[in-house]
C-alpha cells in the first residue's frame, strides 16, 4: 500500500524566509504527485501537481516542487514566504491509475510571522 | 470557476442517529470521492464512485456507510448509525481528469 510522509509537522518562519517542506512517498510504480493547501477555515486547494515530464513543477502563488524519483521525494519550495502563506500544506500521491484514490501525508502547519 | 459544493457546513447529531451528507460535484465530472479528516489526523480516503457504482473503498468504509447519486447531480454519503468516532470533517471531491477538486467540507460532530 502506498504511504506518504511529511516530516515537518509545524514550521514557523518570518516573512521573506525561504521555505522547503519535505514529502516522501512509498510506492514503486508510476505516481502522480500533488501539493494541496488548506487556509484557515477553507477547503483544500491544489497548489501544484506532477504527472510526468520536467521534474521541477511550478504552481500557483510562487510555489514549486521537485520530483526526485531516486529519493521518492516531492518537496515543496518557495523562495520568499508571505504572511498570507500561513496555512496547512498536504502532500498527496495517486498511484497513476484512473479513478484511483489520493493518499495524503499528515500535513505541515506553516505559520509565517509578519 | 465551477466548484464542488457541500451541505451542510456543520452538522451535529446524536450517537446512533443516521446522517446524510450532501455534495454537488462539478457538473461534467465523472469520478466522485469522499474523504474524511479527524481533527489532528490525516485526510483519509473513504470511497470512490464511478459509473453509478463504488469503484474503490477503504477499510473505514464499512457497512454503516453508503453512497448514492440519487438524481444525477447530487452525491450523498450516508452514515447509518453514527458513533462518536465518526466526528470529523468530511470532504467530497470530484474530477474528470486528475487532479480532483475538493468541496469545503462538512464538519460532523457526534454527541
Amino acid at each position: 500500500a502506498q504511504s506518504v510522509s511529511q516530516h515537518n509537522h509545524h514550521v514557523i518562519l518570518s516573512e521573506a524566509a525561504s521555505l522547503e517542506l519535505g514529502c516522501n512517498y512509498s510506492y514503486g510504480g508510476t505516481v502522480n504527485l500533488f501539493w494541496y493547501v488548506q487556509y484557515p477555515g477553507q477547503h483544500l486547494q491544489l497548489l501544484l501537481k506532477y504527472f510526468s515530464g520536467d521534474p521541477l513543477v511550478k504552481g500557483i502563488k510562487g510555489f514549486e516542487a521537485e520530483f526526485i524519483k531516486s529519493k521518492f521525494s516531492f518537496n515543496l519550495r518557495k523562495p520568499s514566504v508571505q504572511w498570507s502563506d500561513t496555512a496547512e500544506y498536504f502532500c498527496a500521491v495517486n498511484a497513476g491509475r484512473a479513478g484511483n484514490m489520493l493518499t495524503f501525508g499528515g500535513g505541515t502547519r506553516l505559520m509565517v510571522k509578519p | 470557476e465551477p466548484e464542488v459544493t457541500q451541505t451542510p457546513s456543520h452538522q451535529v447529531t446524536q450517537m446512533g442517529q443516521e446522517v446524510i451528507l450532501r455534495c454537488v460535484p462539478i457538473s461534467n465530472h465523472l469520478y466522485f470521492y469522499w474523504y474524511r479528516q479527524i481533527l489532528g489526523q490525516k485526510v483519509e480516503f473513504l470511497v470512490s464512485f464511478y459509473n453509478n457504482e463504488i469503484s474503490e473503498k477503504s477499510e473505514i468504509f464499512d457497512d454503516q456507510f453508503s453512497v448514492e447519486r440519487p438524481d444525477g447531480s447530487n452525491f450523498t454519503l450516508k452514515i447509518r448509525s453514527t458513533k462518536l468516532e465518526d466526528s470529523a470533517m468530511y470532504f467530497c471531491a470530484s474530477r474528470d481528469s486528475p487532479p480532483v477538486a475538493f468541496g469545503s467540507g462538512t464538519r460532523l460532530t457526534v454527541v
